[in-house]
């Protein structure tokens, strides 16, 4: 199993430009999150989802739009991106059980916005 | 929202000391969980304690969850240059999808 996969790796964009981060998981995990990381502010909670076509806001959702439209899948959208959404962007898979339960991260995405 | 205090925001040990990072909450919480980043990485999951009181080890680690489950610690023995990383704990919802994290305290090891 990979796990989850974020993609891509490092992002530059330009003020005003939209783009979708991928993030995919293969583990048949019903819940998906999207965070971002900055410095000294440890990670805040974009948007997530507990199943497919269901979706919600977390604690820093302005400025990001997320789908659901399958287990696997949650794309993070930046509609118009802005400087202050350099970041480093996380996404995480999960799901309820009896005993521990973790979440499962990806690798990343480094996002800069010039 | 539960939220959650972390200290110390910074650490620098000589190797083979120890190292303890606390997680303090001003309201009860549901559960604690501890995650490791390491210097470049991704947060990975090390322990969830639910329970008031309870105490866990894993290897040279132990993490405490208060009587009171307003506060958790995790304290490292003897650190090893492979403890280098960044400690969060969290906050997690039943099923994990929302977790509200501490601002996490890096650990340096000299060597």
């Amino acid at each position: 199993n990979a796990g989850v996969t974020q993609t891509p790796k490092f992002q530059v964009l330009k003020t005003g430009q939209s783009m979708t981060l991928q993030c995919a998981q293969d583990m048949n995990h019903e819940y998906m999150s999207w965070y971002r990381q900055d410095p000294g502010m440890g990670l805040r909670l974009i948007h997530y989802s507990v199943g497919a076509g269901i979706t919600d806001q977390g604690e820093v959702p302005n400025g990001y739009n997320v789908s659901r439209s399958t287990t696997e899948d949650f794309p993070l959208r930046l509609l118009s991106a802005a400087p202050s959404q350099t970041s480093v962007y996380f996404c995480a898979s999960s799901y309820w059980g009896q005993g521990d339960t973790e979440a499962f991260f990806g690798q990343g995405t480094r996002l800069t916005v010039v | 929202g539960q939220q959650v205090m972390q200290i110390p925001q910074y650490q620098h040990v000589q190797e083979g000391e120890d190292f303890t990072t606390y997680c303090n909450s001003s309201t009860t919480l549901s559960n604690i969980q501890w995650y490791k980043q390491r210097p470049g990485g991704h947060p990975v999951f090390l322990i969830q304690l639910v329970k008031s009181g309870e105490v866990k080890k894993q290897k040279r680690l132990t993490f405490q969850f208060g009587e009171a489950k307003k506060n958790s610690s995790l304290h490292i023995t003897a650190t090893q240059t492979t403890d280098v990383g960044t400690y969060f704990c969290a906050v997690g919802s039943l099923g994990n999808e929302k977790l509200t994290f501490g601002t996490g305290t890096r650990l340096t090891i000299i060597p």
